[in-house]
């Protein structure tokens, strides 16, 4: 089945710098991935998603890229808030595995003030 | 519309007991799935359903049960909990491809 690795797994960023999140995967009949963001207590909640077809992604300060060759992706956030601080998965599924979704272990990104 | 709603939000359940975590959406997904979260692990697949009638298991499937008879609704049950099975629970449903909805988690102690 699918194995999906999330590096690093702790990231402490000063507020206004960058964040980067990476993640490989192992089933290249996977096609698309999402990224969540989980507050403490709360749900997972999505932050942006790439399918296969498309190398990158951006919404505002979030962006996604994504190497079918190298089979990983990564999350970019740029100008960092606190708010920014939360736990943020990355995740794959492919059509093989009825679409589930195959998580990475987290990353806890901190953005000091 | 409520999305996705779990219930309880919290128990505690002795060695040996059984209970039902019950999960309801109410966006008319096709796909419906049970993760569990573990500090450090992320969420694994426990069990999924990719439409009513239909269920298949996940990555962590053993001590537990499901069943779709609509397509509203997917419970999980737990067969005779053990302290292993102590984390938090998250019930989802998707259509078949695209964003997953979570509900707010369900956190269990067993004792």
């Amino acid at each position: 089945g699918e194995n999906v690795e999330q590096h690093p797994s702790t990231l402490s960023v000063q507020e206004g710098d960058s964040a980067v999140i990476k993640c490989t995967y192992s089933d290249s009949a996977s096609n698309y991935f999402p990224w969540y963001k989980q507050e403490l207590g709360k749900r997972p909640q999505l932050i942006i998603d790439i399918r296969s077809n498309v190398g990158e992604k951006k919404d505002q300060r979030i962006a996604v890229t994504l190497n079918k060759t190298a089979k990983h992706f990564s999350l970019h956030i740029t100008e960092t808030q606190p708010e920014d601080s939360a736990v943020y998965f990355c995740a794959a599924s492919s059509n093989n595995a009825g679409n589930m979704l195959t998580f990475g272990g987290g990353t806890r990104l901190m953005v000091k003030p | 519309n409520a999305g996705v709603t779990q219930t309880p939000k919290f128990q505690v359940l002795k060695t040996g007991q059984s209970m039902t975590l019950q999960c309801a959406q109410d966006m008319n997904h096709e796909y419906m799935s049970w993760y569990r979260q573990d500090p450090g692990m992320g969420l694994r697949l426990i069990h999924y359903s990719v439409g009513a009638g239909i269920t298949d298991q996940g990555e962590v499937p053993n001590g537990y049960n499901v069943s779709r008879s609509t397509t509203e609704d997917f419970p999980l049950r737990l067969l005779s909990a053990a302290p292993s099975q102590t984390s938090v629970y998250f019930c989802a449903s998707s259509w078949r491809t695209g964003e997953a909805f979570f509900g707010q988690g369900t956190r269990l102690t067993v004792v």
